[in-house]
């Protein structure tokens, strides 16, 4: 089945600065990938997400790359700010009529931003 | 509209007893999802449900087990509890699919004693 790895395991930058968080997968027929931001105590929350027929989306100051010939997809935080501090999660799915259609999460990326 | 609710959200159980969670989806959502979270074992896809049929299912034992209903709610249970089902259980729902937007319900914290 899909294996999804996520790098870094934890990540703190100063306010302002960028933060890049990288996911792989392993099924190369994996077409759909999200973003989830889970605060602590919190539920996650989708803050982006990207298809397999799209190489980047940006949303503000998020944004999200994909190459699928690498088969790594990565987050882009530009400007951080303290609300940032979350932890991240990626996730990849496979189409709906294969066997692997759900939601494998990656081992998430502790995200701490210092003011 | 209502958010994803999740009942109860707290539990302490004993093992070798058995647990049952509830998930109400976002009305209009007939795609339902539940996952375990643990700091170990990270988010893992337990199953998912639509139209009252379990659409795609984890790598899980068989005593973990769930059900919807015509109105999409959703329930999961556990049976013969184990330590190590000590976890944070989440369901998420989405319009008809898993890659439709998932929204997240709160989660049910379960704790086996």
């Amino acid at each position: 089945g899909e294996n999804v790895e996520q790098h870094p395991s934890t990540l703190s930058v100063q306010e302002g600065d960028s933060a890049v968080i990288k996911c792989t997968y392993s099924d190369s027929a994996s077409n759909y990938f999200p973003w989830y931001k889970q605060e602590l105590g919190k539920r996650p929350q989708l803050i982006i997400d990207i298809r397999s027929n799209v190489g980047e989306k940006k949303d503000q100051r998020i944004a999200v790359t994909l190459n699928k010939t690498a088969k790594h997809f990565s987050l882009h935080i530009t400007e951080t700010q303290p609300e940032d501090s979350a932890v991240y999660f990626c996730a990849a799915s496979l189409p709906l009529k294969a066997a692997g259609n759900k939601l494998t999460f990656g081992g998430g990326t502790r995200v701490l931003v210092k003011p | 509209k209502a958010g994803v609710t999740q009942t109860p959200r707290y539990l302490i159980k004993t093992r070798g007893q058995q647990v049952t969670l509830s998930c109400s989806p976002i009305s209009g959502h007939r795609s339902v999802s539940w996952y375990q979270q643990t700091p170990g074992q990270g988010l893992q896809f337990l199953f998912e449900y639509f139209s009252e049929t379990q659409r795609n299912k984890g790598n899980f034992p068989g005593r973990f087990s769930g059900r919807q209903f015509s109105n999409s709610r959703s329930e999961m249970n556990v049976s013969t509890l184990e330590l190590g089902d000590s976890a944070l259980y989440l369901c998420a729902s989405s319009l008809n699919q898993v890659t439709d937007t998932q929204y997240f319900g709160p989660g049910t914290r379960l704790t086996v004693l």
